[in-house]
């Protein structure tokens, strides 16, 4: 049968590493950006947001960075953990009217933390 | 737990049934949305409260699908007459209508349609 990671990008690094999870972003009008990580089983889980008027903004242990440029928006994770082993997904959620809170889903990418 | 809770956590039906999920958001929040996940990809939008009023419908909540909030509290989505295409993770999500864009997600009802 079909995997959940049958078609998304793969990252495998080892503990302690620093892992970077990278994601490119359609609508150039989203007010936020926000990454969430989603284990086996569960729903998604927030990790950090950043609004449009940013670059970057650090977290406990990770860091977004955002290149309205190209479009681009990337998760730094510091000292990986196997516990962080998960997918990732960016989304964008546009702010204002009736859509706000209303998010759009990247594809996602798998990160895998060997000990 | 105070969290987002969603039952059953995993239905499997017969294509022609119809099924009813139901979401117990977090009890502050005003905001409730509903999101469908299949194998490989990932949340899309599918429809979203605010207290009790139903502010946007997805293109994807076809006629066979319907949800409710009717006292801006817990929700239920329900498809009707179910087809194997929608087989699928069900997602229910939670927020407060503010600046704040964290929205909290339950853990899914997984819908299997033979």
């Amino acid at each position: 049968g079909e995997s959940v990671g049958l078609h998304l990008p793969t990252l495998s690094v080892q503990e302690g590493d620093n892992s970077i999870i990278n994601c490119a972003y359609s609508n150039s009008a989203s007010d936020y950006f926000i990454w969430y990580k989603q284990e086996s089983g569960k729903g998604p889980q927030f990790i950090i947001d950043i609004r449009s008027n940013m670059d970057k903004r650090q977290g406990q242990r990770v860091t977004v960075l955002l290149n309205k440029t190209v479009k681009h928006l990337s998760l730094q994770i510091a000292a990986t953990q196997p516990g962080d082993s998960a997918v990732y997904f960016c989304a964008e959620n546009m702010e204002g009217g009736t859509s706000y809170g209303k998010l759009t889903f990247g594809q996602g990418t798998i990160l895998t933390v060997h000990p | 737990d105070t969290g987002v809770s969603q039952n059953p956590r995993h239905k499997i039906t017969k294509r022609g049934q119809n099924v009813t999920f139901r979401c117990d958001p977090i009890s502050e929040h005003n905001r409730l949305y509903w999101y469908r996940q299949t194998l490989g990809q990932g949340p899309e939008f599918l429809t979203y409260f605010q207290n009790e009023a139903q502010l946007e419908k997805s293109r994807l909540l076809s006629d066979r699908f319907s949800a409710e909030r009717p006292k801006g509290s817990f929700s239920t989505l329900e498809i009707q007459r179910t087809e194997q295409g929608d087989s699928a993770m069900y997602l229910c999500a939670s927020s407060f209508s503010t600046v704040s864009t964290e929205a909290f997600f339950g853990q899914g009802t997984r819908l299997t349609v033979v």
